[in-house]
């Protein structure tokens, strides 16, 4: 069964530094979603993304953050100067459409981002 | 604003017995979907089961099953004949039709299940 799957799975960065956290959805999906969980806290959404724009963003995702799909099949998340804050665990998900529910978002494992 | 409330954050049961992991969930809307999720140790999140909340039949999966009681806005997952496979994290989740772009997923904190030998 097709994954999403992300790299690296584990990042560690110095604070104030720059961070890219890379996904490769499902190849026929059209819809592109990042979450992030802060150690023992719910995980929650960032961002959306679809037909090469973000479609919706919570307040999380500030302008230190960006989203970029460059070549067709990544996605990546970019922090542009890291947070001690920004410490959690980042999923990727992607979708075939958007809402439905005979096509769930299908999650990566995750990446884990330290920031020192 | 949507919310999603797991109150256990964690539990044990032996293997084969079944288990009831609860939800609890706050919203105006009248139609929307709920999920769980299932996070394992090797940590990608699996869609377990599903509900729209329009239908009143109780989804079912295998052993997998929810109790839905949208008056009471209730969204509890049973899990028969437990396995040790089981062992996993597991996270309620709530999501509106989508209106326009909104079609986020709102999750609770998760309930960590631990299915003993």
């Amino acid at each position: 069964e097709p994954e999403v799957t992300q790299t690296p799975s584990h990042q560690v960065t110095q604070m104030g530094q720059e961070v890219i956290l890379r996904c490769v959805p499902i190849s026929n999906h059209l819809y592109f979603y990042w979450y992030r969980q802060i150690l023992g806290q719910k995980v929650e959404f960032l961002v959306s993304f679809y037909n090469n724009e973000i479609s919706e963003k919570s307040e999380i995702f500030d302008d230190q953050f960006s989203v970029e799909r460059p070549d067709g099949s990544n996605f990546t998340l970019k922090i542009r100067s890291t947070k001690l804050e920004d410490s959690a665990m980042y999923f990727c998900a992607s979708s075939v459409g958007q809402g439905l529910t005979n096509q769930p978002q299908h999650f990566g494992d995750g990446t884990r981002l330290s920031i020192l | 604003a949507q919310t999603v409330t797991q109150s256990q954050p964690e539990m044990s049961v032996q293997e084969a017995e079944t288990v009831t992991l609860s939800c609890t969930y706050d919203t105006s809307e009248s139609n929307y979907y709920l999920f769980w999720y299932k996070q394992p140790p090797s940590r990608q999140m699996i869609l377990v089961i599903r509900q729209e909340a329009y239908k009143q039949q109780n989804a079912t999966e295998n052993r997998f099953s929810v109790n839905f009681q949208k008056a009471a806005k209730s969204f509890s997952l049973k899990i028969s004949d437990s396995q040790l496979g089981d062992t996993a994290m597991y996270f309620c989740a709530f999501m509106k039709p989508p209106e326009g772009r909104d079609d986020k997923i709102i999750f609770g904190k998760g309930t960590r299940l631990h299915i003993l030998p």
